[in-house]
């Protein structure tokens, strides 16, 4: 167990339609990060907050948005939905010092999306 | 721009067989991190090892074992002893000075077969 939880783990919705996926980070983690996992594109970084600022912006669709709130947990907001935004979405954390610090990055188990 | 590439795809191996996971990467920075994460069947992505750049000992943890080389940007990754619990997708990752995310090889599909 990463101490990394994500809700819901499997969630399944229509074209068009908006979902919000859950994170919270480990305890005493001030970064979180979100990560795509489809099959043709593999893990894409997405967007990263650091104690509920934006600090780094990956390959987000415009149609991508979250948020870290006070309590350090994040969603990820995404809308108008596709069938190929169909993938496996991490969040991950690290402590204060983010990753370029060398902190490990630790990984939830990840919301599975399927866009019907 | 960093990168990483795992040149396996896949992999086969019979149990007890040893194994060798490649992870060549690339990057600008003197000031480095390269992660190995397991992802099992399962679908979570699962922490394994972190290394810095300015450490090249090579690390072993019970079956597996860590060979980091500068000289050809490499950190290989050696299962000892497979098991058919090993099998999953192992991905290499990087992050440097430059960047703010980890980013990931394509990952390589190991299978132990009993």
């Amino acid at each position: 167990d990463s101490g990394v939880t994500q809700t819901p783990k499997h969630l399944i919705t229509a074209t068009g339609q908006r979902v919000t996926l859950r994170c919270s980070p480990r305890s005493g983690d001030l970064s979180v990060y979100w990560y795509q996992q489809s099959l043709d594109q593999g893990l894409q970084f997405l967007i990263q907050y650091y104690n509920g600022e934006e600090r780094a912006k990956g390959n987000i669709l415009e149609r991508f948005s979250a948020q870290q709130f006070p309590d350090l947990h994040s969603e990820l907001n995404l809308s108008s939905l596709e069938l190929g935004d169909s993938a496996l979405y991490f969040c991950a954390s690290s402590h204060p010092g983010g990753g370029q610090t060398g902190n490990t990055i630790y990984f939830g188990e990840g919301s599975w999306l399927t866009v019907v | 721009a960093q990168k990483v590439t795992q040149a396996q795809t896949e992999i086969s191996v019979v149990e007890k067989e040893d194994v060798t996971l490649d992870c060549v990467y690339e990057t600008r920075d003197t000031t480095y991190y390269l992660f190995w994460y397991k992802q099992p069947p399962s679908g979570e992505l699962v922490f394994l090892i972190r290394r810095n750049s300015f450490d090249e000992q090579n690390e072993i943890s019970g079956r597996y074992s860590w060979n980091f080389q500068k000289s050809t940007s490499s950190f290989n990754f050696t299962i000892t002893a497979s098991q058919v619990v090993d099998s999953a997708v192992y991905f290499c990752a990087l992050i440097d000075g430059s960047a703010r995310q980890l980013t990931f090889g394509s990952g390589t599909q190991l299978t132990v077969l009993p």
